[in-house]
This record gives C-alpha cells, structure tokens and sequence, in this order.
C-alpha cells in the first residue's frame, strides 16, 4: 500500500513568487495536515482538511492557504514567498478526524525561496 | 489544554548502551500518545502508540515506551543503542474524540557514538 506522497521532492523559486505543493494521503484517508519545518524552529503546524472542509489553521498569515479535492488529495500554496518560507513542507494523512487516529507522514517537498 | 515537553533537546550515547528520550504532558483528558523519529532529509516514522491499553507500547526497531499517568511521562527507550539511531525523535500527543488534534514536541536530537 502506497503512502503519503508529496510532490515536488524539491523547488526553488524565486522572492514574490507563488509555490504550489501537492500531497495525496494514504488510500482511504480523509484527513490531510500540512506542517512547516524551518531551520530550528521544530515542526510548525499550518492547515487540516477533511473531506474537503479547513478544519483548523495554525498561525500563519493569509498567503499560506490550501485546499483538499474530493479524492482527498490536497495542495499547499504560498503566495508572495519570503525567504523565511524557506523550509522542509510535511504533508500527513489520517482515517479521519473521529477518534484517536494516528497521523501518517510523507517524505515532505523542500522549498527554497532564493 | 494539550501540551507536550521533551526534556532534552540533545541526547548523546555510545552505541551499545542503553537510549533514554524523555517526553512530558500534559492534558486535560486521556491522551494518545506517540513517538515519531525522522532520519537526516527524511519524513517521519511512526515509532509507537499510546492509546490506552498496555501502558508499556512496543514499537519498531527495539524501541518501547512507558506511559505513566501519575508522572505524565511517556518516555522512549531502548536497550542498545544502535549507529542507525541517530535521528531526530518527536513526542506528540492529540486528544481523542475531539478532531484530532496534534500537538507535537520540539524533538531531541540523539547521536550515537561509535
């Protein structure tokens, strides 16, 4: 069984520009979460989706948005890039949201903004 | 409210001895507790789960964990460390039945000294 797939392995863009990254949970999982990891700065919890709803946003401005696709797959966008988004981007899945389920990791997209 | 504290941020042992990686929570309702590892460039791996059961969890590659109500401990361990331990390991803990939401430490780097 395939798991969490996340798509570009690695990006480079540019400052101001916008950076797209795609995931595909695990078959069956409804739950997709997207997390940043910086340099240093631990594991930073940016948006949940299930069954194509935001169900809960971390602290991150505007720019940072997302959405989930009725094969619950789900891209991460982030508009007018800032160096700082540079970071190792986590995509998760989960059976669902009911329960105590366990979350699922992929191998994450490096993005680097130059 | 959900927190979790990993009391080391960096663990160092030679290979052969035993490996200790503290997590402490806190909640206000039984929790699910786990462990997760990254390796250098990699996503992360489930290495066990706490949901209520057997208070001592077994996981991958020799690992286990104790949960400890009394303390709110769950702390990782392992008999004998091994050069391919050496990794990044995370405690996370979520409140179940609630919309899954997981709260994660600021990990503890182990190195293993040959």
């Amino acid at each position: 069984e395939a798991g969490v797939t996340q798509s570009p392995t690695h990006l480079i863009k540019t400052r101001g520009q916008q950076a797209t990254l795609r995931c595909s949970p695990i078959s069956g999982h409804t739950s997709v979460y997207w997390y940043q990891q910086a340099l240093g700065l631990g594991l930073q919890f940016l948006l949940w989706y299930d069954e194509g709803e935001e169900r809960n946003r971390g602290n991150f401005p505007p720019r940072f948005s997302g959405r989930q696709f009725p094969n619950y797959s789900s891209e991460l966008n982030v508009n007018a890039l800032e160096l700082e988004d540079s970071a190792l981007y986590l995509c998760a899945s989960s059976l669902d949201y009911r329960g105590s389920n366990t979350i699922y990791f992929g191998e994450g997209s490096w993005l680097t903004v130059v | 409210a959900q927190s979790v504290t990993q009391l080391d941020s960096h663990v160092s042992v030679s290979e052969g001895t035993p490996v200790l990686l503290r997590c402490n929570y806190s909640s206000s309702y039984s929790p699910s507790l786990f462990w997760y590892v990254q390796h250098p460039n990699k996503g992360l791996q489930l290495l066990l789960k706490y949901t209520s059961a057997a208070t001592l969890v077994k996981g991958i590659n020799g690992f286990e964990a104790e949960f400890k109500k009394s303390e709110t401990s769950f702390h990782l361990t392992k008999p004998s460390a091994h050069m391919s331990d050496a990794a990044e390991y995370f405690c996370v803990v979520s409140r179940p039945r609630t919309g899954n939401q997981f709260y994660f430490g600021t990990g503890t780097s182990l190195t293993v000294i040959p």
